[in-house]
């Protein structure tokens, strides 16, 4: 059974860097035709990607916030953990980690975890 | 970056009803275009990969056409568990993914 499960703070003060993690099962996270993806929802807003790690440790970021942004995992704990610096109440969000899969040449996120709300103020 | 634009952004229609939604790429994107569906709460789900690929526990009534730029999800008999917010995908530029604005579908 995949799961995917992110855990984290759920307030965190404006400048403060938020470090998230997501512990999955069911899968390695060495697996080649998989990779796991950060993506995040403002409350009544459109879902938005932020960053994305494969099985050989390759990452991409979004380009509106890849300066701030780090992506990593620990296959051992099968966990990929996502670091935003200096965040703005306008990172409140809730923030899903989902398991991309290859389906031959496509692809799609076919698990998602629950979701962690983190909202920003002083 | 690739932008995805969907509409209509929110429609009412009524149980049985067969409803369309539209997703437009700002460049060719071949067929490399998912649909998931969110409802209130809950994390997206998966329906359609490769534009038209049903993915596997989904119900055939939804179904995807579409290459390049216009692509269409289609409900073919709308039920009360359909009810729910729509986002597109596009993964040509994959892991750089951009979803599209999202559809809520609303009971009339």
């Amino acid at each position: 059974q995949v799961t995917l499960k992110e855990s984290g703070p759920v307030l965190v003060k404006p400048t403060e860097t938020l470090t998230l993690t997501c512990t999955v099962s069911g899968f390695s996270l060495s697996n080649a035709r998989m990779g796991v993806s950060w993506i995040r929802q403002p409350p009544g807003k459109a879902l938005e990607w932020l960053a994305h790690i494969f099985s050989n440790d390759e990452k991409s970021y979004s380009t509106s916030l890849k300066s701030r942004l780090t992506i990593s995992k620990d296959t051992s704990k099968s966990q990929v953990v996502l670091t935003m610096t200096n965040m703005d109440p306008v990172d409140t969000a809730t923030y899903y980690c989902a398991r991309i899969v290859h389906y031959g040449y496509a692809v799609g996120f076919d698990y998602w975890g629950q979701g962690t709300l983190v909202t920003v103020s002083s | 970056a690739i932008q995805m634009t969907q509409s209509p952004s929110s429609l009412s229609a009524s149980v049985g009803d067969r409803v369309t939604i539209t997703c437009r790429a700002s460049q060719g994107i071949r067929n490399d275009l998912g649909w998931y569906q969110q409802k209130p709460g809950k994390a997206p789900k998966l329906l359609i990969y490769a534009a038209s690929s049903l993915q596997s526990g989904v119900p055939s009534r939804f179904s995807g056409s579409g290459s390049g730029t216009d692509f269409t999800l289609t409900i073919s008999s709308l039920q009360p568990e359909d009810f729910a917010t729509y986002y597109c995908l596009q993964d040509y530029n994959y892991p750089q993914v951009t979803f599209g604005g999202g559809t809520k579908v609303e009971i009339k």
